[in-house]
């Protein structure tokens, strides 16, 4: 099976633009996570979707958005850049339900805000 | 909020030999997971290891070990037989047991960058 995909893998934008990111899961996985990783804050979660709904959401601003299609591909939106939420995104999908509900990572999106 | 705390930023290991990364928790939960994974240079993580906190058992996974204390809300990655590959930063994580309402987020801690030496 092909792993979790994430496009683009690099990205330069400039303050006050907005941002997409995509996410294709594991084929058969329904679950799609987000987490930001910077330097200072480390990993953090975004939020969690499965069957189109967004069922957690971490501690970031409302400008910071995402969405499931029927086809478990996932997508997040940040609207109004700002220098610090240049960072690597990483997605996250995972098989449910299960015990262990592991999840694969993608390999991430470099985005820079300038 | 549970929170991981990893007091390591920095560890280095000569090749062969043997390194324990440390990682603490904080929870008021019974049950729960808890997860290292590897992020190498080429940013990719990958998970190396698991337990669930039910199981008194420590987890193993060839080279990799964990020692699990549950009351000392402890949970280190014991590394046997280092090899340059092991290089990376290691990240220990708690996800609480879950629901299909709640999700099954993961409480990352800061890391340990692992340096290994010929």
């Amino acid at each position: 099976k092909a792993g979790v995909t994430q496009t683009p893998r690099y990205l330069i934008k400039t303050r006050g633009q907005q941002v997409t990111l995509s996410c294709s899961p594991i084929s058969g996985h329904r679950s799609v996570s987000w987490y930001q990783q910077t330097p200072g804050q480390g990993l953090q979660f975004l939020f969690e979707y499965f069957s189109e709904t967004q069922r957690n959401k971490g501690n970031f601003p409302g400008r910071f958005s995402g969405r499931q299609f029927s086809n478990s591909r996932s997508e997040m939106n940040v609207s109004t850049l700002e220098l610090g939420d240049s960072a690597l995104y990483l997605c996250a999908s995972s098989a449910v339900p299960g015990s262990y509900n592991e999840q694969f990572f993608g390999p991430g999106t470099r985005l820079t805000v300038l | 909020a549970q929170t991981v705390t990893q007091s390591q930023p920095e560890m280095s290991v000569q090749e062969a030999e043997t390194v324990t990364l440390s990682c603490t928790y904080d929870t008021s939960e019974s049950d729960y997971y808890l997860f290292w994974y590897k992020q190498p240079p080429s940013r990719q993580m990958i998970l190396v290891i698991r337990q669930e906190a039910y199981k008194q058992q420590n987890a193993t996974e060839n080279r990799f070990s964990v020692n699990f204390q549950k009351a000392a809300k402890s949970f280190s990655l014991k590394i046997s037989d280092s090899q340059l590959g092991d290089a990376a930063m290691y990240f220990c994580a708690y996800r609480s047991i879950g629901n299909s309402n709640s999700g099954y987020a993961l409480n990352f801690g800061k890391g340990t960058s692992l340096l290994v030496t010929p």
